[in-house]
């Protein structure tokens, strides 16, 4: 089973709402990714957890809080956001083991801020 | 930081043509790298990868790339297009030292004309 998936598929909020997307994984992977993808564009990386601990934060704006409460669950909370911020998130992940990392990605949450 | 290029933003075939879509990176020392592809309001699949080994790797949907190093480069092919390829093709590497963060190129969108 190679499958990521994400919840929900399609969010609408507004600049003052407080929400929270979500990803689980069931392969055993230890690493844990976020990423925002505009239209036409490639996706772009926001987070990294391994082994439940943020490794690499690609100076996301603090409106964006990831949260990883076990290895096989990975939460973004959302506060405040701007117009600008409405994207399809998309949540991946991996092994550890170099050489073995290829991401598996979910299907993505379409996320619009009115 | 490695830097992805994929020549043609769009690339147009005829069905049962010879589809080439085209990936260079920039590291002097040679990363892992991956082909996904994307179709429309979708997560990422990966086709296929190259870590080590055999420079010719073959993946999903007859698709198949070759890893040419004195050329850096990940060209993907598929000997005949079939009009279920028609999606967003992306490139991605990562270094062996920091394997976990990916870069993508910015996307290839693939047409297959009828």
């Amino acid at each position: 089973d190679t499958e990521v998936t994400q919840t929900p598929k399609h969010l609408v909020m507004g600049m003052t709402n407080k929400k929270s997307l979500k990803c689980e994984q069931h392969m055993g992977h230890r690493a844990m990714y976020w990423y925002k993808q505009k239209a036409k564009k490639p996706p772009e990386l926001m987070f990294v957890y391994s082994y439940e601990k943020l490794s690499i934060n690609e100076s996301v704006p603090s409106r964006f809080s990831p949260e990883c409460p076990n290895s096989s669950l990975l939460n973004l909370h959302l506060h405040a956001l701007q117009p600008e911020d409405s994207a399809l998130y998309l949540c991946a992940s991996s092994q550890i083991t170099s050489g073995s990392h290829e991401q598996y990605f979910g299907p993505g949450t379409r996320l619009t801020v009115t | 930081a490695q830097s992805v290029t994929q020549l043609g933003s769009h690339v147009s075939v005829s069905e049962g043509a010879l589809v080439l879509l085209r990936c260079n990176y920039s590291s002097s020392v040679p990363p892992y790298l991956f082909w996904y592809v994307q179709y429309p309001n979708q997560g990422l699949q990966l086709l296929l990868k190259y870590t080590t080994g055999a420079t010719l790797v073959k993946g999903i949907n007859g698709f198949e790339a070759e890893f040419k190093k004195s050329e850096t480069s990940f060209h993907l092919t598929k000997p005949s297009a079939h009009m279920s390829d028609a999606a967003e093709y992306f490139c991605a590497v990562s270094d062996r030292g920091n394997f976990n963060k990916f870069y993508f190129g910015s996307g290839t969108k693939l047409n297959v004309k009828p």
